[in-house]
């Protein structure tokens, strides 16, 4: 079965501009999470969405939403970009959501984002 | 969560066993020790995860202490395309961890 689908996988962008990330999951899976990897930070939790609802959010600005749609797909869009933004954003996504434990993600290849 | 500790790199020889430690002493009782892997320029893989008792699956074995305190993930026969940074995560959600800069295994022929 086709796995987790990021698009675009390469994107350069402006200071200041806004960018938003798509992600589509393995099918049946309705649990999606973002990530960020920086070569400083380390991979990042950004926000997990669930049944179209934001079940956890890790400790970003509020500059980086996200949003899930009915068919469990997600978007996050990260607005007034800075270049500290520059990333590889990773999403996962998951089948099953059960009382805050959830196992078994699978990743997709990500999206590097570079703001200029 | 718990933070994990972890030896920035290891080295294996092709076709032994490649042990890569991993501590977490502050682990708490309804916390799970989950693996992954990244190899570049992929998205993380998951290998396995367990809460006390040893676990082993296609890919790998994961052995946790009797007081949870450390883990050891074990890949019985390394080969070359097992070079990955793998990570330890410790969490009872591992949706939610920070990964960590995890052990660079490089496996050498």
């Amino acid at each position: 079965k086709a796995g987790v689908t990021q698009t675009p996988r390469y994107l350069i962008k402006t200071r200041g501009q806004q960018v938003t990330l798509s992600c589509s999951p393995i099918s049946g899976h309705r649990s999606v999470s973002w990530y960020q990897q920086t070569p400083g930070q380390g991979l990042q939790f950004l926000f997990e969405y669930f049944s179209e609802t934001q079940r956890n959010k890790g400790n970003f600005p509020g500059r980086f939403s996200g949003r899930q749609f009915s068919n469990s797909r997600s978007e996050m869009n990260v607005s007034t970009l800075e270049l500290g933004d520059s990333a590889l954003y990773l999403c996962a996504s998951s089948p099953k959501f059960d009382r805050g434990f959830n196992y078994g993600y699978t990743f997709g290849s990500g999206t590097r984002l570079t703001v200029v | 969560d718990a933070k994990t500790t972890q030896p920035t790199s290891m080295d294996c020889a092709e076709g032994r066993a490649a042990n890569l430690p991993c501590n977490h002493s502050t682990i708490s009782g309804n916390e799970y020790v989950y693996w992954y892997r990244q190899i570049h320029s992929q998205g993380p893989q998951y290998i396995i995860h367990g809460l006390k008792n040893n676990e082993t699956n296609e890919m790998a074995s994961l052995i946790i202490t009797e007081d949870r305190k450390s883990s050891t993930l074990i890949l019985p026969h390394a080969t070359l395309r097992d070079t990955a940074v793998y990570y330890c995560i410790v969490n009872t959600n591992a949706g939610k961890s920070t990964f960590g800069d995890g052990t660079t295994l490089t496996v050498k022929p």
